[in-house]
């Protein structure tokens, strides 16, 4: 158990729709990031908040948004979903530094 | 930019054998280098990390990885192989950046380990 929870698990959706994915990061972590795994795109970086502040963000589509919440869970909101968005979507917090990341069970996303 | 290249998809080895999963990096300046392993409909675990310092670095489950900076190649390695090992295995990068703040982590690929009975 790496001590980052996402909820929920697993969550079917029709495109067209707006979902929220919830991650909190393990205790003391400030950064938390987001990424999408497809079997054709790979483990893709989407984005990255920092004690609240946006930090980085990777290839993360418009249609995507995320904040970092004062307790420091984060949610990932994905909108007018279609059949690609269907996948993996991994929550990782770490420490400040160049620090290894610690990934949570991840959400699968299925679009239909 | 950064990037990462696993230029295997499959690796099979037998139970007992020595394992090499092979990963070569491009970077800008001092590389930190990871591996982390993903069992099925699992999250990816840290399993171990080159900062800085001895070129071999251990990690969890007896794996190992040799930093080469002239080969710009952090390889994973372990003894002798286990059926349990069997997984995805992905190799990360990420380079400190002129403003002196970490960049972005950058996966592989990834390579599929299937270590046979």
């Amino acid at each position: 158990d790496s001590g980052v929870t996402q909820t929920p698990k697993h969550l079917i959706t029709a495109t067209g729709q707006r979902v929220t994915l919830r991650c909190s990061p393990r205790s003391g972590d400030l950064s938390v990031y987001w990424y999408q795994q497809s079997l054709d795109q790979g483990l893709q970086f989407l984005i990255q908040y920092y004690n609240g502040e946006e930090r980085a963000k990777g290839n993360i589509l418009e249609r995507f948004s995320a904040q970092q919440f004062p307790d420091l869970h984060s949610e990932l909101n994905l909108s007018s979903l279609e059949l690609g968005d269907s996948a993996l979507y991994f929550c990782a917090s770490s420490p400040a530094g160049p620090y290894e990341q610690y990934f949570g069970p991840g959400t699968r996303l299925t679009v239909t | 930019a950064q990037s990462v290249a696993q230029p295997e998809d499959q690796v099979n080895v037998a139970e007992g054998n020595p394992l090499t999963v092979k990963c070569t990096y491009s970077v800008s300046g001092n590389p930190y280098l990871f591996w982390y392993v993903q069992y099925p409909n699992r999250g990816l675990q840290f399993l171990l990390k080159y900062i800085t310092g001895d070129n071999l670095v251990k990690g969890s489950y007896g794996f190992e990885a040799e930093f080469n900076k002239s080969q710009t190649s952090f390889h994973l390695k372990k003894p002798s192989a286990l059926v349990s090992d069997s997984a995805l295995y992905f190799c990360a990068v990420r380079a400190l950046g002129s403003s002196g703040s970490a960049r972005q982590l950058t996966f592989g690929s990834g390579t599929q380990l299937t270590v046979l009975p």
